[in-house]
């Protein structure tokens, strides 16, 4: 069975401070990984994924994410958050291949940017 | 360019009421579907998911279900709700071609308050 971890409910920071949102997953052989946002009253946005290749992928509004196989995380990042950056993040995953096409969510993590 | 539509966006029912939620997705052929329900802003219930016409999958036993009377219409249903039923609702899709990286797009959501 596959499952993500996001271990933090929330996460705050200083408007332009870097931000960290961690994301840890367990899935059956190689990985497909995503994150998405959310902003108050709103349907989930896509950001990012990886898929294979290049470890750091780069997503919409300065988001990128570092994928890393021996630790099986996923983190998102960005160099210098923004106010409105504040929303809740949740990280997915689904087996690259065999098994259900259907990602499993995290919790999520509710990013606070403080100005 | 693709486009999903959900609506109705706010309701509120009684209890023992029905329901329908109505989702539409242009531009694109066969997508696979989902509704999730996401309770107190946090994590996603998957509810149901389709990868064609009249082949639904129910993931949670419950007084929903859902119905594809067309290829790009989902719809979620109710005879009679209950208070555990009030959630914020959302439609997906994806393309359903096999090999899809499986990133998921939401609708703006539906939220469902049951008095």
């Amino acid at each position: 069975a596959q499952s993500v971890a996001q271990p933090e409910d929330q996460v705050n920071v200083a408007e332009g401070n870097p931000l960290t949102v961690k994301c840890t997953y367990s899935v059956s052989g190689n990985p497909y990984l995503f994150w998405y946002v959310q902003y108050p009253n709103r349907g989930l946005q896509f950001l990012l994924k990886y898929i294979t290749g290049d470890n750091l992928v780069k997503g919409s509004y300065g988001f990128e994410a570092e994928f890393n196989k021996s630790q099986t995380s996923f983190h998102l990042k960005k160099p210098s958050a923004l106010v409105s950056d504040s929303a809740l993040y949740f990280c997915a995953v689904r087996p690259a291949s065999g098994g259900s096409y259907i990602p499993t969510f995290g919790r999520g993590t509710s990013l606070i940017v403080h100005p | 360019s693709q486009t999903i539509h959900q609506w109705p966006a706010t309701l509120v029912q009684p209890v023992g009421s029905p329901l329908s939620l109505e989702c539409t997705v242009e531009g694109t052929s066969n997508p696979n579907l989902y509704w999730y329900r996401q309770a107190a802003g946090r994590g996603l219930q998957l509810l149901f998911y389709s990868i064609g016409i009249d082949q639904i999958s129910s993931e949670v036993p419950q007084n929903l279900s859902a119905s594809r009377p067309q290829d790009r219409q989902f719809i979620l249903s109710s005879k009679k709700l209950l208070l555990s039923d009030s959630g914020f609702y959302l439609c997906a899709w994806r393309l359903g071609l096999a090999g899809n990286t499986g990133e998921l797009f939401f609708g703006e959501g539906s939220r469902l308050t049951v008095l």
